[in-house]
């Protein structure tokens, strides 16, 4: 069984749409992470929570502790916002991040 | 703003060789990792580095590979004898606590 699972695997939607990319995870962390990954390969963080929710331009990103589980969401959607959106999770205990498969967005103009 | 920086960014390798993949952490970051992303799939850790030693390694990092923090800014992953399957994107990433910051990455291929 994988210790972060993300949904959908892909998602295309028009520009504007509201985006909702879904993950959760099995085991006891430290914090979550939301990555962006480009086309050219390159990983940017984009947010970092262990409780909440954080806000950064129009990228929003919550957790819930007791359901183990986040949620990355984009307001008015951009074909700029293509790319794919990984989660990771800290374990307790370590310093190692573990990844989820990635959720590969595409937003059509 | 500060940022990981890492070389080559495109390394193709005959199999059986050896290569070294290096890295320049932010420069007041204490703990250093290695990933690794074969072509469609996840990201896997390989090992996290701090005060001079390996903190944790996965089943991945077996004798072939080994971490090096040379001299004060370098970080660099060896691979003695590379084999078809370590054909993948390889990130380095550094932190000073949870928060951590990823290089470009340095494709490798193996022929």
């Amino acid at each position: 069984k994988n210790e972060v699972e993300q949904s959908p695997q892909n998602l295309t939607a028009q520009e504007g749409e509201f985006i909702t990319i879904n993950c959760s995870y099995s085991v006891g962390i430290s914090a979550l992470h939301w990555l962006q990954q480009h086309p050219g390969g390159g990983i940017v963080s984009l947010f970092m929570l262990s409780s909440g929710k954080k806000k950064h331009g129009r990228l929003i990103a919550t957790i819930n502790i007791q359901e183990k589980h986040s949620s990355l969401h984009i307001t008015a959607s951009h074909p700029r916002d293509s790319a794919v959106y990984i989660c990771a999770v800290g374990l307790w205990g370590a310093q190692k991040l573990v990844f989820g498969q990635g959720t590969r967005l595409t937003i059509n103009p | 703003e500060p940022e990981v920086t890492q070389t080559p960014s495109h390394q193709v390798t005959q199999m059986g060789q050896e290569v070294i993949l290096r890295c320049v952490p932010i420069s007041n970051h204490l703990y250093f990792y290695w990933y690794r992303q074969i072509l469609g799939q996840k990201v896997e850790f390989l090992v996290s580095f701090y005060n001079n030693e390996i903190s944790e390694k996965s089943e991945i990092f077996d004798d072939q590979f080994s971490v090096e923090r040379p001299d004060g800014s370098n970080f660099t992953l060896k691979i003695r004898s590379t084999k078809l399957e370590d054909s993948a994107m390889y990130f380095c990433a550094s932190s000073e606590g949870n928060e951590q910051y990823f290089g470009p990455g340095t494709r490798l291929t193996v022929t």
